[in-house]
């Protein structure tokens, strides 16, 4: 699987759009990008993902450069229940049983 | 439809002794896994199954043992626990080979305690 990159923190306000980075500049032309995030203490909830173009779904749009080596993960009004950790994973299609998490982005939504 | 159930939410042990972390689905998923989480740390995997009868093992598979009987139940056996599994466990379960991609449902997690 490729490598991701995500910064370990950012800030957001409440309202506004939040816009997490990943890189994967080893990513592979059959990997897809995944995105989760984990809500304090509870599991990890799947958001969002990708290949080549881009992806829109209600809970956030998915960025992906047309050289594929990054992305970004758009929550177009970030609201305090969006503040959680988001984690970029990169993998190939079909072969979900298992899912390398790094230890993501920590994202504070603040009123 | 209850998802993915995991019991208990809770539990201590003493080192040496034995348990059962209980999983199971009811979404008819073929994919079941099992990662645990320490503080400040990303999911890592344990074992994993891609169908009844058939598991393998995952990044730190060493003093965890699986078994999947059912497509239904995929418990966690600590043989005999150490201080060092403390940690949050999570299993996930994933609809299978048939689809393109697999999204992943996690279980609300048991946080176990080894004193």
């Amino acid at each position: 699987d490729a490598k991701t990159t995500q910064p370990t923190s950012m800030d957001c306000a409440e309202g506004r759009a939040a816009n997490l980075p990943c890189n994967h500049s080893t990513i592979s032309g059959n990997e897809y990008v995944y995105w989760y995030r984990q809500i304090h203490s509870q599991g990890p909830q799947y958001i969002i993902h990708g290949l080549k173009n881009n992806e829109t779904n209600e809970m956030a749009s998915l960025i992906i450069t047309e050289d594929r080596k990054s992305s970004t993960l758009i929550l177009p009004h970030a609201t305090l229940r969006d503040t959680a950790v988001y984690y970029c994973i990169v993998r190939v299609s079909n072969s979900g049983y298992a899912l390398n998490f790094g230890k993501g982005t920590s994202l504070l939504v603040t009123p | 439809n209850a998802g993915v159930t995991q019991t208990p939410k809770f539990q201590v042990l003493k080192t040496g002794q034995s348990m059962t972390l209980q999983c199971a689905q009811d979404m008819n998923h073929e994919y079941m896994s099992w990662y645990r989480q320490d503080p400040g740390m990303g999911l890592r995997l344990i074992h994993y199954s891609v169908g009844a009868g058939i598991t393998d093992q995952g990044e730190v598979p060493n003093g965890y043992n699986v078994s999947r009987s059912t497509t239904e139940d995929f418990p966690l056996r600590l043989l005999s626990a150490a201080p060092s599994q403390t940690s949050v466990y999570f299993c996930a379960s994933s609809l299978g080979s048939h689809t393109i991609y697999n999204e992943q449902f996690f279980g609300p997690g048991t946080r176990l305690t080894v004193l």
